[in-house]
């Protein structure tokens, strides 16, 4: 089955700098990659997604780059806020699987100030 | 946008008590919902998927007679958690995916249960 693997586990940021995480899946037919964002205590909010005939997607300061070759997906975030401490999960889904997402581990980001 | 709301938002039991949870897609028809469930620092397990109007499908592992699921409407999926115990303590997330050929997910604010 699908395995998606997420690092780094941890990201500590300065401020104002950008911040990068990747994931990496093995099953070829996945062919949706969202992004969430959960703070603590509440449930995962959808910050970006990209589809497999997309290479990039890009909104605001979030953006995805998806290489379908080596079969990984990043999530890039510019100009760091504080408000952008969180933890940030990747999955991967494909339409045959009912939609499941399955789950990369997390990165936990802190933005110092 | 997208809302997905949970009640409880906290509760309390005891021991033995059963405890049901309202995952409710506010905007949108959900033909797809979702429950997961997630331990402290660890990504969500998925529980079981639930579709309108048909029985829950459960993953391994999950106990079907434990955690009661019923998916009577578009907008409505609830999970009971029959005689719950400690180690059933947990946050538990809802999803609901929209009707249609459409992956994208929109989750509820959890539901934090603690049984004593």
């Amino acid at each position: 089955g699908e395995n998606v693997e997420q690092h780094p586990s941890t990201l500590s940021v300065q401020e104002g700098d950008s911040a990068v995480i990747k994931c990496t899946y093995s099953d070829s037919a996945s062919n949706y990659f969202p992004w969430y964002k959960q703070e603590l205590g509440k449930g995962p909010q959808l910050i970006i997604d990209i589809r497999s005939n997309v290479g990039e997607k890009k909104d605001q300061r979030i953006a995805v780059t998806l290489n379908k070759t080596a079969k990984h997906f990043s999530l890039h975030i510019t100009e760091t806020q504080p408000e952008d401490s969180a933890v940030y999960f990747c999955a991967a889904s494909k339409q045959d699987s009912n939609y499941q997402l399955i789950w990369g581990a997390g990165t936990k980001l802190i933005i110092k100030p | 946008g997208a809302v997905v709301s949970q009640h409880p938002s906290r509760v309390i039991c005891k021991s033995g008590t059963s405890v049901k949870i309202e995952c409710r897609s506010l905007d949108f028809q959900a033909t797809t919902m979702f429950w997961y469930r997630q331990f402290p620092k660890q990504s969500l397990m998925l529980m079981a998927t639930s579709n309108e109007g048909s029985k829950a499908t459960y993953e391994q592992g999950v106990e079907k007679d434990k955690f009661l699921i019923n998916h009577a409407s578009l907008t409505l999926s609830t999970l009971t958690v029959t005689s719950a115990h400690p180690e059933d303590s947990s946050f538990y997330i809802c999803s609901a995916r929209r009707g249609g050929v459409t992956d994208t997910q929109y989750f509820g604010p959890g539901t934090r249960l603690t049984v004593l």
